[in-house]
């Protein structure tokens, strides 16, 4: 049972362009929204990451949306560059006395085109 | 510089023998945490430790063990590997106590049981 669907799973966008991953989660529990970025070879980084209680959060060309009451949440990246290409995974967590349960969505593979 | 040690990077095994995935990390983090990513499911937590000698099974524990004797390292032990635990591996560590302190991941062991 997959408790964050992740969307699409590959995506191809011109430099320059907008990249949109979309996110959508079912446990109204999760009070923690980290995007992470993988390159190939390597592993997962965090690169950006937001608290249900704003709906919107900017660093750089990266902006993430959340949408508390449709449970869902979307990745930006403006002006798309080649050096963006990689996996994107969403995930969500929650916790309690220092443990935080983190659910992974299935990734999007984004490849920049020049 | 701070970083989380994987080794092997590949690993090729038969069924049935034993093998260890070492993971080392030297940034004095609490909670380590071993996943495996597979194409279509994403990173999946196969056990995780919140402290020396504390470990506790993930969403994907069967056909593994882990230990946590020294608070830097982390092995995962598959001790009769099977073809459906073919992956790629990747160890994981953040600050315990530190509610929403980002994993910081290894490079990934990339794994082939025939």
């Amino acid at each position: 049972q997959q408790q964050v669907k992740q969307s699409p799973q590959s995506l191809i966008v011109q430099k320059g362009g907008i990249s949109i991953i979309n996110c959508a989660y079912e446990n109204t529990a999760f009070d923690y929204f980290p995007w992470y970025q993988q390159f190939p070879g390597k592993g997962p980084a965090l690169l950006i990451a937001i608290r249900p209680d704003v709906s919107e959060k900017k660093e750089g060309r990266f902006t993430i949306s959340f949408n508390k009451s449709a449970k869902q949440f979307s990745l930006h990246i403006m002006d798309s560059q080649p050096g963006d290409s990689a996996t994107y995974f969403c995930a969500a967590s929650m916790g309690s006395g220092g443990y935080q349960k983190v659910t992974f969505g299935t990734g999007t593979k984004l490849q920049v085109i020049p | 510089e701070a970083q989380v040690t994987q080794n092997p990077r590949y690993l090729i095994t038969v069924t049935g023998k034993k093998l260890t995935v070492t993971c080392s990390q030297n940034m004095n983090h609490e909670y380590m945490s071993w996943y495996r990513q597979d194409p279509g499911l994403g990173l999946r937590q196969i056990y995780y430790s919140m402290n020396v000698e504390v470990t506790d099974k993930g969403d994907v524990p069967e056909g593994y063990k882990v230990s946590r004797k020294e608070k830097r390292n982390f092995p995962l032990i598959l001790e009769s590997p099977s073809p459906n635990q073919t992956s790629l591996y990747f160890c994981a560590s953040r600050l315990g106590g530190s509610y929403n302190s980002p994993l910081h991941f290894g490079n990934g062991t990339r794994l082939t049981v025939t």
